[in-house]
């Protein structure tokens, strides 16, 4: 079975671009989940979807959004791309959206370089 | 607010002997807690999780976790390290009380396997 799948790999963008990140989940998973992981450390929430909904939001700016599709693939939007934006962004699926006793599974990941 | 501290940023095991990596974290009742591992390149892959009962945990790949209450720990073990666990290690913690699936992680051990 596929894992979770995220498309692009690699992308470069220069400041205030936009950027779309995309996300397939783990077949029969509607949960998903998104993080950013700048160098060195460890991966920070940003959002989660289920059922096409946005359940929770970490503390990112407005810049960042979201969207989940009725096949429960999504999309990560950032708009006014700055240098710190650079970073590993993660995608999670879950089968639900229970408080965490689901495991969630990682894509490898969309790495994007802001010049 | 739940978080992670791994106090190790690098560790050093030559291959054959044995490793332990700590985790800490900060939470007041009883937390879900997860290991991950990060390859060069890659995503995340669940080594293991701790929910509730049996305090020590069997894993992927040869790895155990103990959780102790007493200590706010969660640290992960292999007996004997191959070259291959070379690699990154992310303890987390699942955010509880939010209504809403969130993984707190530390900020990883980096561990290099010598010959």
């Amino acid at each position: 079975d596929a894992g979770v799948t995220q498309s692009p790999t690699h992308l470069i963008k220069t400041r205030g671009q936009h950027v779309t990140l995309r996300c397939s989940p783990i077949s029969g998973h509607k949960s998903v989940s998104w993080y950013q992981q700048v160098l060195g450390q460890g991966p920070q929430f940003i959002f989660q979807y289920y059922e096409k909904e946005e359940r929770g939001r970490g503390n990112f700016p407005d810049r960042f959004s979201a969207r989940q599709f009725p096949n429960y693939s999504s999309e990560l939007n950032v708009n006014a791309l700055l240098l710190g934006d650079s970073a590993l962004y993660l995608c999670a699926s879950s089968l639900s959206a229970d408080q965490n006793q689901e495991t969630q599974y990682f894509g490898p990941g969309t790495r994007l370089l802001v010049l | 607010a739940q978080s992670v501290t791994q106090p190790d940023i690098h560790i050093t095991v030559s291959e054959g002997a044995s490793l332990e990596l700590r985790c800490n974290y900060s939470y007041g009742a009883t937390p879900y807690l997860f290991w991950y591992v990060q390859s060069p390149g890659q995503g995340l892959q669940l080594l293991l999780k701790y929910f509730s009962g049996d305090t020590l945990v069997q894993g992927i790949k040869g790895f155990e976790a103990e959780f102790k209450r007493s200590q706010s720990s969660f640290n992960l073990r292999k007996p004997s390290v191959h070259w291959s666990d070379a690699a990154e290690y992310f303890c987390a913690v699942g955010a509880v009380n939010t209504g809403f699936q969130k993984l707190v992680f530390g900020t990883g051990t980096r561990l290099l396997v010598s010959p």
